[in-house]
């Protein structure tokens, strides 16, 4: 079967660092995607990890490991606009994902 | 830049009744996806299509159907709303390759079933 867990809510401070974490059990991996939604919008992409490591992206970054079954989005300077859920989805089959329930992030000022 | 269509952004529908989600996207994308999204349950998979007239059943179809007339548009179909179906509905399109490609979302379509 497939599960992906990631926290539900988390609330961090204007200007500071999150991470918001993902660890997944899937049948088969090809990739785990990172995406953004604000309340009432479309899911944009943010990142795309194969390869075990760390991929930076301006203030946004993505780690994964895959002997552990984890990944993390990394958010630094964080901006009152940053306030979205943020989906982690894992590639196992073709062109399919499979995805986390989502964590809310609030930014506080 | 991308673009992906619903055609309602809110739909208010009573039980028993038969309805239709659009999808367009201008990508020319082989792949054509339908999700639904509930509070605490993330996104799920309802039915997804690789070709025009080909569908395949994703984790949740019971109660849908799908269309796929024309590559760029993908139809979801309730053939009898239920209140159960109340949810925000997602259709994202991708290309079809050999590895994973990124899904490009439309707006959403939040549908009430009364």
């Amino acid at each position: 079967g497939q599960n992906i867990d990631q926290p539900t809510e988390m609330t961090a401070t204007e200007g500071a660092i999150v991470q918001i974490n993902c660890t997944y059990q899937t049948s088969g991996f090809n990739g785990l995607f990172w995406y953004q939604q604000h309340a009432g919008e479309a899911p944009t992409f943010l990142s795309y990890n194969v390869l075990d490591g760390l991929e930076e992206k301006g203030r946004f970054s993505s780690f994964l490991s895959r002997s552990k079954g984890y990944s993390y989005l990394l958010l630094k300077e964080l901006q009152m606009k940053d306030s979205a859920s943020y989906l982690c989805a894992v590639n196992n089959a073709g062109n399919m994902l499979t995805f986390g329930g989502g964590t809310r992030l609030m930014v506080k000022p | 830049d991308v673009k992906v269509t619903q055609s309602s952004r809110y739909l208010v529908k009573r039980t028993g009744e038969k309805v239709f989600l659009e999808c367009v996207q201008d990508m020319d994308h082989e792949n054509m996806f339908w999700y639904r999204q509930d509070p605490g349950l993330g996104l799920r998979l309802i039915y997804f299509s690789y070709d025009v007239k080909m569908k395949e059943k994703g984790d949740i179809p019971e109660g849908y159907s799908v269309s796929r007339e024309k590559k760029e548009r993908f139809s979801l179909i309730l053939e009898s709303a239920s209140t159960n179906q109340t949810s925000m509905y997602l259709c994202a399109s991708s290309l079809k390759t050999g590895g994973a490609e990124t899904q490009y979302f439309g707006p959403g379509t939040r549908l009430l079933v009364l």
